[in-house]
């Protein structure tokens, strides 16, 4: 079974509207952390934000802030005031808290293209 | 602001060839990774790696694969006998702690070429 899935291959937004990227997880461990990464054209991954499995509030760093929802097993980053900038490759990520030593599992990605 | 730093950022090789890719992780950071990404797939884990052992790895990972830290600073990923499917952009990663709340910084990555 998938761990992470991205079930968006492209989504379009107009510059400055609000976009959002969907993710959900699977996993039996309590203790995980959801990562969202950008890839822009030039292909390094950039990251994003940061959710814990114990964090009560959503986090937000900036435009991005993230929509965790748990009982759903959904991490959905949100990203207002979109700018051409924006327009990249977003994987979600998780790194469970078990014996996995940290690794990260991907999800297949979501194309952003952000038209002015 | 510290950063991952990789070279070459494109490698191009030979089928059979061996290579070694680079990689300078942040300086506090204890933990190394290496992951791959086939053109237009996902990132996928190949490696983990902690205290000069490997920690985790992928079956993606066989005898083909080997990684080392050989002077306290650099980080290198090992290919022994290059095939048509390594190709791929290959990044390496590090972290300060190996916990799940801990953030992996990517380099900018190499990509491999194997003809």
């Amino acid at each position: 079974a998938q761990k992470i899935t991205q079930t968006q291959p492209g989504m379009f937004v107009q510059e400055k509207e609000a976009v959002t990227l969907d993710c959900t997880y699977d996993t039996s461990d309590p203790s995980y952390g959801l990562f969202w990464y950008k890839q822009p054209s030039s292909g390094e991954m950039i990251f994003l934000i940061y959710q814990g499995s114990y964090d009560q509030q959503n986090a937000t760093e900036g435009r991005y802030s993230l929509n965790f929802q748990k009982a759903r097993k959904s991490a959905n980053l949100v990203i207002s005031a979109s700018q051409l900038g924006d327009s990249a490759l977003y994987f979600c990520a998780m790194r469970e808290g078990g014996t996995s030593y940290g690794k990260l599992t991907f999800g297949q990605g979501t194309i952003l293209t952000v038209h002015p | 602001e510290p950063e991952v730093t990789q070279t070459p950022s494109h490698q191009v090789t030979q089928m059979g060839q061996e290579v070694i890719l680079r990689c300078v992780p942040i300086s506090n950071h204890l933990y190394f990774y290496w992951y791959r990404q086939i053109l237009g797939q996902k990132v996928e884990f190949l490696v983990s790696f902690y205290n000069n052992e490997i920690s985790e790895k992928s079956e993606i990972f066989d005898d083909q694969f080997s990684v080392e830290r050989p002077d306290g600073s650099n980080f290198t990923l090992k290919i022994r006998s290059t095939k048509l499917e390594d190709s791929a952009m290959y990044f390496c990663a590090s972290s300060e702690e190996g916990g799940y709340t801990d953030t992996q910084y990517f380099g900018p990555g190499t990509r491999l070429t194997v003809l």
